[in-house]
């Protein structure tokens, strides 16, 4: 299985600052046919089911507010968040779907300093 | 509205059985792969199962492989999750997921409220 590590496990940011929470993966997720990367990142709030935000590691899905953004390619990714808003505390996890079964990330938690 | 909306948890003694229920509504769940994830209380999302979107093809987890069956009816919009010879570790908030491409390795872009089971003596 391949095995999705995210760094920081918590972050605590102020309001209106960048949040950049970073997601490895122990094999390339790109898939050179393509050229797609099979990552995906989630937000996760208190008590709710957890809500797409990006796919093929950088396309934001409809909703989804500009200022959450996805960059990296291969194994290593990062979700950045360009302007802290209260409501963007949550969990947010990483995800590969490039194998069987896909895997997810441990979850950074991000909190209002 | 689309939406998933899963039933049939609830507490358990271990070596037990539980059958999940996931309702779809408002898109055509014939065309979709749709998969189970599951969440122990304060941890993070494990990818449990996925069923095509025929019914054809099932996959698991290997820690549910042999105790968890997958299953779907398509004429009634309804999703299976069969449970037996349940471990205090199969304690989790179950989630059913669509995926985006229509896959069960796949994003997940709709999912439901989730359901809780509890294994415990």
């Amino acid at each position: 299985d391949i095995v999705m590590t995210q760094s920081p496990d918590s972050l605590a940011v102020s309001l209106g600052e960048r949040a950049t929470i970073n997601c490895k993966s122990s094999q390339s997720v790109l898939y050179s046919s393509n050229n797609k990367n099979y990552l995906a990142w989630y937000q996760q709030k208190s008590g709710q089911p957890p809500n797409l935000l990006i796919y093929w590691a950088s396309t934001r899905e409809s909703g989804v507010p500009d200022r959450f953004s996805g960059s990296g390619s291969g194994t290593d990714f990062s979700l950045t968040i360009s302007s802290l808003q209260a409501e963007d505390v949550a969990v947010y996890y990483c995800q590969q779907y490039y194998n069987t079964p896909p895997t997810f990330g441990q979850g950074t938690k991000l909190e209002i300093k | 509205e689309v939406q998933l909306l899963e039933s049939g948890g609830g507490l358990v003694q271990p070596g037990g059985s539980l059958r999940l229920s996931c309702a779809a509504s408002g898109f055509t769940f014939s065309s979709y792969a749709i998969s189970w994830v599951r969440q122990a209380p304060g941890k993070g999302l494990e990818w449990v199962s996925g069923i095509s979107d025929s019914g054809s093809s099932t996959y698991y987890a290997d820690s549910v492989k042999g105790r968890f069956t997958i299953s779907r009816d398509n004429s009634k919009n309804t999703l299976f999750l069969q449970m037996n010879s349940l471990r205090a570790e199969d304690t989790a908030i179950y989630y059913c997921a669509r995926g985006i491409r229509g896959l069960f390795n796949d994003a997940f872009d709709l999912w439901g409220q989730g359901t809780m089971v509890t294994v415990s003596s």
